[in-house]
């Protein structure tokens, strides 16, 4: 079936450093991408989004990229703090719209070390 | 997390004992999502409601999982004869508009 996955199961930065973290997709029908932070305990949390009819998108350190013709999603991080170590996950959907799922990939684990 | 209320937060059940699991959306939204999440993994559709309507279960393992939204507001997923392999993290979800808000989960373990 149609998969969300990622490349490297953890990174490991200093901090300060930029992260980038990467997502392969395979449902070319794809229509919206969200990355999200989960920490220990919690749900996941949304970092920022992008839609297909868009190739970057910009937001507070973070930086989405979107590649449609590999079907490759970047997250990249800006000068990465301690409390940016968490599990990030790569969501897709094919619709936007209220009511479409996310379909997750299995996620990165990001440790920043001082 | 915000808007999204779920208890209890860890729950113990022996193998074969029937589990309830609430979501309470605090602020009213039209979309609920169940997922789990098993250790080290990412969430997995469970079922989707629309208000009252359960408009998608496909994700649902087996016929042991129920769930419910009467009233369009709160949502219970109940799990019938637990086994091992329901040990999971179970996350609800809501939307509105484009984004979607998940509560802090509830972690089961079957033992």
């Amino acid at each position: 079936g149609e998969s969300v996955g990622l490349h490297l199961p953890t990174l490991s930065v200093q901090e300060g450093d930029n992260s980038i973290i990467n997502c392969a997709y395979s449902n070319s029908a794809s229509d919206y991408f969200i990355w999200y932070k989960q920490e220990s305990g919690k749900g996941p949390q949304f970092i920022i989004d992008i839609r297909s009819n868009m190739d970057k998108r910009q937001g507070q350190r973070v930086t989405v990229l979107l590649n449609k013709t590999v079907k490759h999603l970047s997250l990249q991080i800006a000068a990465t703090q301690p409390g940016d170590s968490a599990v990030y996950f790569c969501a897709e959907t094919p619709n936007s719209n209220s009511g479409y799922a996310l379909n997750f990939g299995k996620g990165t684990s990001l440790l920043v070390t001082p | 997390g915000a808007g999204v209320s779920q208890s209890p937060r860890y729950k113990v059940a022996k193998r074969g004992q029937d589990v309830a699991l609430r979501c309470d959306p605090i602020s009213g939204h039209v979309s609920l999502f169940w997922y789990q999440q098993a250790l080290g993994q990412g969430p997995e559709f469970l079922t989707y409601f629309q208000n009252e309507a359960q408009l998608d279960k496909s994700g649902l393992p087996s016929d042991r999982f129920f769930a419910e939204r009467p009233e369009g507001s709160v949502s219970t997923l109940k799990i019938q004869r637990t086994q091992q392999e329901d040990s999971a993290v179970y996350l609800c979800a809501v939307q509105r508009g484009f984004g979607y808000t998940f509560g802090s989960g509830t972690r089961l373990t079957v033992v």
